[in-house]
């Protein structure tokens, strides 16, 4: 199949920094992909990768590894209000997005 | 405001009825999709549009019909629902008629529950 594996929940305190882990089968791939999604709202994009290596957008920065069919979305400084899900999807031969279950990150004080 | 807005935000309709889910984007995207989101389950698309007069069918496309006469419209017709169908719906868009960025906006979702 196309599973996209990511964990379910993760927990972290304000201020730290948190990385959470996507994997994908790396056949027929085009891209990867990281959206946030707060409790109740529409997933919003935070950032795409489609070469190797690490982008950096302020406190959050993706990384790929193509060969290894592996991203990581770390988020630096984390506040209080980064409380939410962060949605892994890779973009597939056909151009269509496949999507992970999400991880919920939950900061605590 | 530019965006994608979606409608009825909320719905509990009983099995058997016909129902259709109404989407309208502002940006001029060619590109349009309705997803569904269950929990534990990543997005699921149902169908999509690569452009306006062109529709073709997600992931979970049975039990749902859509349409696209035109750039701004993109509506989801649920013709007989099923309790199968609670879910929350998303429409979005993106810019490139082949979805090649990857950028999508998302509605704010429907919330639609079957009895």
């Amino acid at each position: 199949g196309q599973n996209i594996d990511q964990p379910t929940e993760m927990t972290a305190t304000e201020g730290a920094i948190v990385q959470i882990n996507c994997t994908y089968q790396t056949s027929g791939f085009n891209g990867l992909f990281w959206y946030q999604q707060h409790a109740g709202e529409a997933p919003t994009f935070l950032s795409y990768n489609v070469l190797d290596g690490l982008e950096e957008k302020g406190r959050f920065s993706s990384f790929l590894s193509r060969s290894k069919g592996y991203s990581y979305l770390l988020l630096k400084e984390l506040q209080m209000k980064d409380s939410a899900s962060y949605l892994c999807a890779k973009m597939d031969s056909n151009y269509q997005l496949i999507w992970g279950a999400g991880t919920k990150l939950i900061i605590k004080p | 405001i530019a965006g994608i807005t979606q409608a009825p935000t909320s719905q509990i309709l009983a099995a058997g009825r016909r129902m259709t889910l109404r989407c309208t984007q502002d940006m001029r995207h060619n590109a349009m999709y309705w997803y569904r989101q269950d929990l534990g389950l990543g997005l699921r698309l149902i169908h999509y549009s690569n452009t306006a007069g062109t529709t073709g069918k997600g992931e979970v496309p049975d039990g749902y019909s859509v349409s696209r006469a035109n750039t701004d419209d993109f509506p989801l017709t649920l013709a007989s629902a099923v309790p199968s169908q609670t879910s929350v719906y998303f429409c979005a868009s993106s810019d490139s008629s082949a979805g090649q960025t990857g950028e999508l906006f998302f509605g704010e979702g429907s919330r639609l529950t079957v009895l």
